[in-house]
């Protein structure tokens, strides 16, 4: 069955400092992985998405992820973090042995910058 | 401006009285799904559609039901709503039959049962 943890509900960093949120995924075949933001009283948006091309991903705002298959994981990155990023992250999986019908969310990483 | 539109926004109810929120998409896709969100627990999906009256469960469909007659439209029908029930819910939707894509979302829907 699809599962996604996510290693940590907060994390908080410095204004510059490097932004690492974690996200493993369990699937039985190569999914298809999501990076949603969510601002406060607001949707979901795309940050990026790993589609079984290139494994290390770009995405929006300078964030970046990359596909490891050997560790199941698909950690985001941003080299250098402003305060318009503090919001909460989810890792979403999707894949064939769902039908791709099921987008399966992490619980979140509430991501806090302080000056 | 393409974009899923949900209401109410905000929704302050009491045991028992039958609500529906409305979801509405105008970029023609085919894929619509409702999910809720509650603290810790990320977002689960409720219920989706793949097409025009073709509807399925998701991972938590007890106490909700949907239909989906029209492309653009999608509601969620609480027949009777209980306080568990008390959260944050999003519609989305993205083209295609499946979520190989970005998924769309409306700003959600706040929903309190007393």
């Amino acid at each position: 069955a699809q599962s996604v943890t996510q290693l940590g509900s907060h994390v908080s960093v410095s204004e510059g400092a490097l932004v690492l949120l974690r996200c493993n995924y369990s699937s039985s075949v190569p999914p298809y992985l999501f990076w949603y933001v969510q601002y406060p009283n607001q949707g979901l948006q795309l940050l990026l998405k790993y589609t079984s091309a290139a494994t290390l991903v770009k995405g929006i705002n300078g964030f970046e992820a990359e596909f490891k298959k050997s560790e199941t994981s698909f950690h985001l990155t941003k080299p250098s973090a402003h305060m318009s990023d503090a919001a909460e992250y989810f890792c979403a999986v999707s894949d064939r042995a769902g039908g791709y019908n099921k987008l399966i969310f992490g619980a979140g990483t509430r991501l806090a910058v302080h000056p | 401006e393409a974009q899923v539109t949900q209401n109410p926004r905000y929704l302050i109810t009491v045991t028992g009285k039958k609500l529906t929120v409305t979801c509405s998409q105008n970029m023609n896709h085919e894929y619509m799904s409702w999910y809720r969100q509650d603290p810790g627990l990320g977002l689960r999906q409720i219920y989706y559609s793949m097409n025009v009256e073709v509807t399925d469960k998701g991972d938590v469909p007890e106490g909700y039901k949907v239909s989906r007659k029209e492309k653009r439209n999608f509601p969620l029908i609480l027949e009777s709503p209980s306080p568990n029930q008390t959260s944050l819910y999003f519609c989305a939707s993205t083209p295609g039959q499946g979520i190989t894509g970005e998924l769309f979302f409306g700003e959600g829907s706040r929903l309190t049962v007393l």
